[in-house]
């Protein structure tokens, strides 16, 4: 089956802590894409990469960071988790060029306590 | 910066109901725009397509509008069911920038 995984589905992380969110594509997509969504929020761009080794900054994306050593893996770390409502994190990938069709893996909620 | 709203934020409609939801965005350079449903917990799947030369698409009981000049599209839904409770999102793009997505719309459909 093609599609995004991305793991785990549930994390809990003690305040202060780094936590490293994978997210995985076997769909042969260039770009891949994280989002944070809140609750009953929208979803907010954290950090994007259109080819292996190159990444761009989103609209929120103090307090994260990312790699892009593969293409198939874009994991996100959260630096010094902040305490918050718990957060959703949603992966997506897509074509080069094609941001307007993208497939979104199933998500991963971190609560930090 | 192109900002898109969603209104309302909550919707509770008796089944079999015919429903619209909004979505409004800023900027007029809007190119693509795209609903989505998301189940609670789940991530996102896409609904509708409304490309550039675009104005509407259809799929089923669905259907959306696009409308560049005012910066509005609208989702109908037809005889609406339980099955269809979900958070509705919209999103646009200009020309091969990021989405921007809207809050949503949280839908409850009682039977």
């Amino acid at each position: 089956d093609g599609g995004i995984t991305q793991s785990p589905k549930y994390l809990f992380r003690k305040e202060g802590q780094n936590v490293t969110l994978s997210c995985e594509q076997n769909l042969n997509h260039d770009a891949m894409y994280w989002y944070r969504q809140d609750p009953g929020q929208g979803l907010r761009l954290i950090y994007y990469s259109q080819i292996v080794n190159d990444f761009q900054k989103g609209d929120i994306a103090e307090g994260y960071s990312v790699s892009r050593e593969k293409k198939e893996s874009f994991p996100l770390t959260v630096t010094s988790a902040q305490k918050n409502p718990t957060v959703f994190y949603l992966c997506a990938s897509s074509w080069r060029g094609r941001t307007y069709e993208q497939y979104f893996g199933p998500g991963t909620r971190l609560t930090v306590t | 910066k192109q900002e898109v709203t969603q209104i309302p934020a909550a919707l509770s409609v008796p089944e079999g109901e015919n429903l619209v939801l909004n979505c409004s965005f800023t900027d007029s350079a809007i190119y693509n725009l795209q609903w989505f449903r998301q189940d609670p917990g789940k991530g996102l799947t896409s609904l509708l397509l409304i490309q550039s030369s675009q104005r509407e698409q259809t799929s089923g009981r669905l259907n959306a509008s696009l409308d560049k000049s005012s910066g509005r599209s609208t989702l109908y839904i037809a005889a609406s069911q339980p099955g269809d409770s979900a958070t509705y999102l919209c999103a646009g793009d200009n020309a091969g920038n990021m989405l921007t997505f809207g809050g949503g719309t949280r839908l409850m459909v009682k039977p």
